[in-house]
Formats: C-alpha cells, sequence, structure tokens
C-alpha cells in the first residue's frame, strides 16, 4: 500500500498570514496516462470531509481561490494564501494511483492564533 | 444538488451485524462508482471499500482490515448504497461515511454524506 505522510501534525495561523502543508507519497503518483492522483480535503469541525483540490493542483467548484496545490512524483504541497477564520479544520491528502486501497495522510489541523 | 444521506448506525455488541444504507440525489446514481469511508472518534480517514456500476458488472473492492466481513451492495432502482457489516469487532467503531467516485478507480471522491456512527461495544 502506498503510504501517504503529511507534516506538520498541525499548525496555528495568524489570520491573513499564509500556511503550508506537506504531503509525501512512498511511491510515485504519476500514471502512465499523465495525470498525477494526489488531492487534498479539509474537514471542517463536526462535518464530513470535502474536496478542495484534485490532480495535485486544480481548485474543485467552489473552492476560494486562496487555495493552491502543487507538487510532483512523491512530494506536494498544499498552500493556504491567506488563512481565513472559516479555513479551520483538518485537511488531508490523498493517493488513487494504487487502488485499492485508497489510502489518505494522516491530516494537519489547523487553527488560528 | 448531490446528497447523500447515510443511516443505519447504532451500537451493536461485538460479534454482531449492522446495515448500513446511503440514500442518494441530485445525480445519476447509476452512473457512479460508490464507495464507503469510515473515520474512527478521534482518528483521521480510512477507506472502506468500492462497489463499482453496472457496466463494470457491480464489482466490489475492499480494505483488507474489513475483506470477508463487510459486503457492499447497491440498488440503482432506489438510487442506495448499502453496506452489510458483519462480524463486527471494537475496532470497527467509527462514522461510516459513503461518497462519490469521480473518474472511476484512479478518481476521487467529489460528494460526501454526513455520515452515521457505528459503536460496537458490549
Amino acid at each position: 500500500d502506498i503510504v501517504m505522510t503529511q507534516t506538520p501534525l498541525s499548525l496555528s495561523v495568524t489570520p491573513g498570514q499564509p500556511a503550508s502543508i506537506s504531503c509525501k507519497s512512498s511511491q510515485s503518483l504519476l500514471h502512465s496516462d499523465g495525470k498525477t492522483h494526489l488531492y487534498w480535503y479539509l474537514q471542517k469541525p463536526g462535518q464530513p470531509p470535502r474536496l478542495l483540490i484534485y490532480e495535485v493542483s486544480n481548485r474543485f467548484s467552489g473552492v476560494p481561490d486562496r487555495f493552491s496545490g502543487s507538487g510532483s512524483g512523491t512530494d506536494f504541497t498544499l498552500r493556504i494564501s491567506r488563512v481565513e477564520a472559516e479555513d479551520v479544520g483538518v485537511y488531508y491528502c490523498m493517493q488513487s494511483i494504487q487502488f485499492p486501497p485508497l489510502t489518505f495522510g494522516g491530516g494537519t489541523k489547523v487553527e488560528i492564533k | 444538488e448531490v446528497q447523500l444521506a447515510e443511516s443505519g448506525g447504532g451500537l451493536v455488541q461485538p460479534g454482531g451485524s449492522l446495515r448500513l444504507s446511503c440514500a442518494a440525489s441530485g445525480f445519476t446514481f447509476s452512473d457512479h462508482y460508490m464507495d464507503w469511508v469510515r473515520q474512527a472518534p478521534g482518528k483521521g480517514l480510512e477507506w472502506v471499500g468500492r462497489t463499482r456500476n453496472k457496466g463494470r458488472s457491480y464489482t466490489t473492492e475492499y480494505a483488507a482490515s474489513v475483506k470477508g466481513r463487510f459486503i457492499i451492495s447497491r440498488d440503482d432502482s432506489k438510487n442506495s448504497l448499502y453496506l452489510q457489516m458483519n462480524s463486527l469487532k471494537t475496532e470497527d467503531t467509527a462514522v461510516y461515511y459513503c461518497a462519490r467516485v469521480r473518474w472511476g478507480d484512479y478518481g476521487h471522491f467529489d460528494y460526501w454524506g454526513q455520515g452515521t456512527l457505528v459503536t460496537v461495544s458490549s
């Protein structure tokens, strides 16, 4: 199984400041179809996860442009350009290149200072 | 609007069985693969299993932790997804989410239900 490792475990950010979360996979997520199967989800307190970013850098419908994703191969980053209070929650990366199983990172908790 | 609504959670004793349901609306259910994902209290997300669509003969896949105990099925006429959980263990205690898969086996989850809590305890 592909292991997804997220850092840091938690992050405390001042509103308006940037934030960055790293996700590393144990194997390359680049498929022969040219796509890289890395996704980011945000789970706000008491809610189900919701999709933020698909295929490394594509924002899902309705996701604010302060969220961006980058990376390739085995190293990926989610960036929030200016953190807002509504961005608190746990962020998860997920891979789908090797299925089954789908695997998630352990999560990064973002809180506001 | 895509909506997924789980039901059927509750308290069950170790070794017991429970059946979860997920009612889908707002999209063509029969077109999509559908998954179950769970989250133990205070823990991260764990993929449980998948049912593919009619075009892929409704084939299923399971996580190693539930294989042989859980069965995923669907009824396209009722826009419903099911998770039959047998031989339940205390470590199966979790919120169970159904999720819609976008773009097949290399795809991802674009919509999730609110989840239903399953507690396995004596």
